[in-house]
């Protein structure tokens, strides 16, 4: 199993570019997120989905979209990059609901997102 | 709100030492969990242990203990032994009740170096 798979793992982007970080996972897990990592931040959560077809906001969602046309698929987008959206971004994915026990996520690799 | 706080933001052991992580939380939930990562310079997220708000002992895992003080809100890791390769950063976590319990509210994060 490839686990959770992010690509690009580096990117650079001019300000006001568009791109999407691709996020897959092959572990048939319900639930997906996406984070950045900022120096001194720790992770903060962007957007997380419960399931296919069903997204909603977390704590920095400003920016970004997102969609999950698949239980596989966890796309984040960026609409018009900023420097502020310089970052490590990070995927991830769990099987267990929270209320059953351990909800252990499996993180992507990372991808390093640069707007000049 | 959910909160996490990490108030050390390095840490300093030698080899065969033990070292101590703080973390305290602020949660109205009654029923919560309580994670910790690691984080070395290669950028990926390594789960260590977890920590339920009903378990009765403290959580171990090998090398990597919880210390859980319910009544403090506390949920202190302790690695025994350290060793070079400890060297990381290590981010304290918490589930997250307002996002249907599938992402993880994180700490600021504590950088442990371990020297021989």
């Amino acid at each position: 199993n490839a686990g959770v798979t992010q690509t690009p793992k580096f990117q650079v982007l001019k300000t006001g570019q568009s791109m999407t970080l691709q996020c897959a996972q092959d572990m048939n897990h319900e639930y997906m997120s996406w984070y950045r990592q900022d120096p001194g931040m720790g992770l903060r959560l962007i957007h997380y989905s419960v399931g296919a077809g069903i997204t909603d906001q977390g704590e920095v969602p400003n920016g970004y979209n997102v969609s999950r046309s698949t239980t596989e698929d966890f796309p984040l987008r960026l609409l018009s990059a900023a420097p502020s959206q310089t970052s490590v971004y990070f995927c991830a994915s769990s099987k267990d609901w929270v209320l059953r026990g351990a909800n252990v996520l499996t993180f992507g690799a990372g991808s390093r997102l640069t707007v000049l | 709100a959910q909160k996490i706080t990490q108030t050390q933001p390095g840490m300093f052991v030698q080899e065969k030492e033990a070292v101590t992580l703080d973390c305290t939380y602020d949660t109205s939930d009654p029923s919560y969990g309580l994670f910790w990562y690691k984080q070395p310079s290669s950028g990926e997220m390594i789960f260590l242990i977890y920590q339920g708000s009903y378990d009765q002992q403290n959580a171990t895992e090998g090398r990597y203990s919880l210390n859980f003080q319910k009544a403090r809100k506390s949920a202190n890791l302790v690695i025994s032994a350290s060793q070079l390769g400890d060297s990381a950063m290590y981010f304290c976590a918490m589930r997250g009740v307002n996002q249907a319990g599938t992402a993880l509210i994180f700490g600021k994060g504590t950088t442990l170096s371990v020297s021989s």
